[in-house]
């Protein structure tokens, strides 16, 4: 059972564009929900991250907008860049302080046209 | 990539041998974790440990153990390795990041083919 469900799996934007990933999660539990990118070859790391008290965050080009009501959310890069061009994962989690045991949706290949 | 080390990087195998995994951490943390990343499933938790001979399993354990008998190491062995086990292996740590703020940080990867 995916608790974490993303999509599109892969998507193609023209440079300049805004680029939009979504994801829908089952666990009301879930109180931590970040976003990773992934280069080829190299291991993911953090791009953003929101906490369910939040219905937007903002940093730089990249925004999570947040729905609680419909669990979901979703990653929003604006004037997209062809360096954006990675795979992107939305994640989950609950457990405060504790092991974080993320919860990954299937990823998203995000190519970026110049 | 944070202070963790991965070794190796790349293994191929035959099914049925046993392969370890190690997972090489310098900055003292507490948790760790192993995922297996597969196209179509994104990354999914095998074990993960809380400290030095304490570890649990994750979604998708069967098949593997792991052990930690230092703080800096993780290790993650493939007792019989089977080709559903090909896959690319990630350790991870818990690390701080200020504000009370927790973020899981991921080495770089083990490759491992099983034939």
């Amino acid at each position: 059972q995916q608790q974490v469900k993303q999509s599109p799996q892969s998507l193609i934007v023209q440079k300049g564009g805004i680029s939009i990933i979504n994801c829908a999660y089952e666990n009301t539990a879930f109180d931590y929900f970040p976003w990773y990118q992934q280069f080829p070859g190299k291991g993911p790391a953090l791009l953003i991250a929101i906490r369910p008290d939040v219905s937007e965050k903002k940093e730089g080009r990249f925004t999570i907008s947040f729905n609680k009501s419909a669990k979901q959310f979703s990653l929003h890069i604006m004037d997209s860049q062809p360096g954006d061009s990675a795979t992107y994962f939305c994640a989950a989690s609950s457990g405060g302080q504790g092991a974080q045991k993320l919860v990954f949706g299937q990823g998203t290949r995000l190519t970026i046209n110049p | 990539d944070a202070g963790i080390t991965q070794s190796p990087r790349h293994k191929v195998t035959e099914t049925g041998t046993p392969v370890t995994l190690r997972c090489h951490q310098t900055e003292n943390h507490r948790y760790m974790y192993w995922y297996r990343q597969d196209p179509g499933h994104g990354l999914r938790l095998i074990h993960y440990s809380y400290g030095v001979k304490d570890t649990d399993k994750g979604e998708v354990s069967d098949g593997y153990s792991v052990s930690r008998s230092k703080t800096e190491d993780f290790l993650l062995t493939l007792e019989s390795a089977t080709s559903s086990q090909t896959s690319v292996y990630f350790c991870a740590i818990t690390t701080p990041r200020g504000a009370g703020a927790n973020v899981l940080t991921f080495g770089a990867g083990s490759r491992l083919t099983v034939l």
